[in-house]
């Protein structure tokens, strides 16, 4: 079955401390990996994708992740957080042409302490 | 250059209506993608449509059903609303080409009473 979970419905960091979130996948086939934010009541916003290459990607916003093929996962990074980040935070898996369904896991929201 | 558009922002309906939501997508953009995103939950996959032909369906009942125009703008109809269809509707436009990315709209929030 095609499914993502990301194990923490709820996460709170302080302002500039480091952040990790993750995201565990199954996927049939090679995976097209990304995470999305949301922030609220607004529609997501691509921070980054993985298809293949180098499994450290950059993103947007001082956002990166790593793809672990041996572990299914796609952890999302920030190695200081600020107030801004506070959002929802979606991993998503697809297929490679892009032909096909987004399937997103249940979402993490960060909150953020001064 | 314009993002994906989202028409209207917000609606209110009553169990058994009928609703119309619409769907501009990026410039350039000939696939549109429909997702209903109920509240705390993650995006869930309700169709894609190309060259004005649904491609894919996710998991959703025949009262879900859309269009694509010749423009690649979209619809999307929901018939017989139930309070359970309650949720924010996002579009995401993309290439059916290539390694292109979806881009979603901001959504529509449905609320049926």
């Amino acid at each position: 079955a095609q499914s993502v979970t990301q194990p923490d419905i709820h996460i709170t960091v302080s302002e500039g401390a480091s952040l990790e979130l993750r995201c565990n996948y199954s996927y049939g086939a090679t995976p097209y990996l990304f995470w999305y934010v949301q922030s609220p009541g607004q529609g997501l916003q691509l921070l980054l994708k993985y298809f293949s290459g180098d499994t450290l990607v950059q993103g947007i916003k001082g956002f990166e992740a790593e793809f672990k093929r041996s572990q299914s996962s796609f952890n999302l990074r920030k190695p200081s957080v600020h107030w801004s980040d506070a959002a929802e935070y979606f991993c998503a898996v697809g297929p490679y042409n892009q032909g096909g369904k987004l399937i997103f896991g249940q979402g993490t929201e960060l909150s953020v302490k001064p | 250059d314009a993002g994906v558009t989202q028409s209207p922002t917000h609606l209110i309906k009553t169990r058994g209506q009928q609703v119309t939501l619409r769907c501009s997508p990026k410039s350039g953009h000939d696939t549109v993608s429909w997702y209903q995103q109920a509240l705390g939950q993650g995006p869930q996959f309700i169709f894609q449509y190309y060259e004005e032909e649904e491609r894919q369906r996710g998991n959703f009942p025949d009262r879900f059903s859309g269009h694509q125009f010749p423009n690649y703008s979209s619809e999307l109809n929901v018939n017989a609303l139930l309070l359970g269809d309650s949720a924010l509707y996002l579009c995401a436009s993309s290439l059916a080409q290539g390694t292109d990315t979806q881009y979603f709209g901001p959504g529509t929030r449905l609320t049926v009473l």
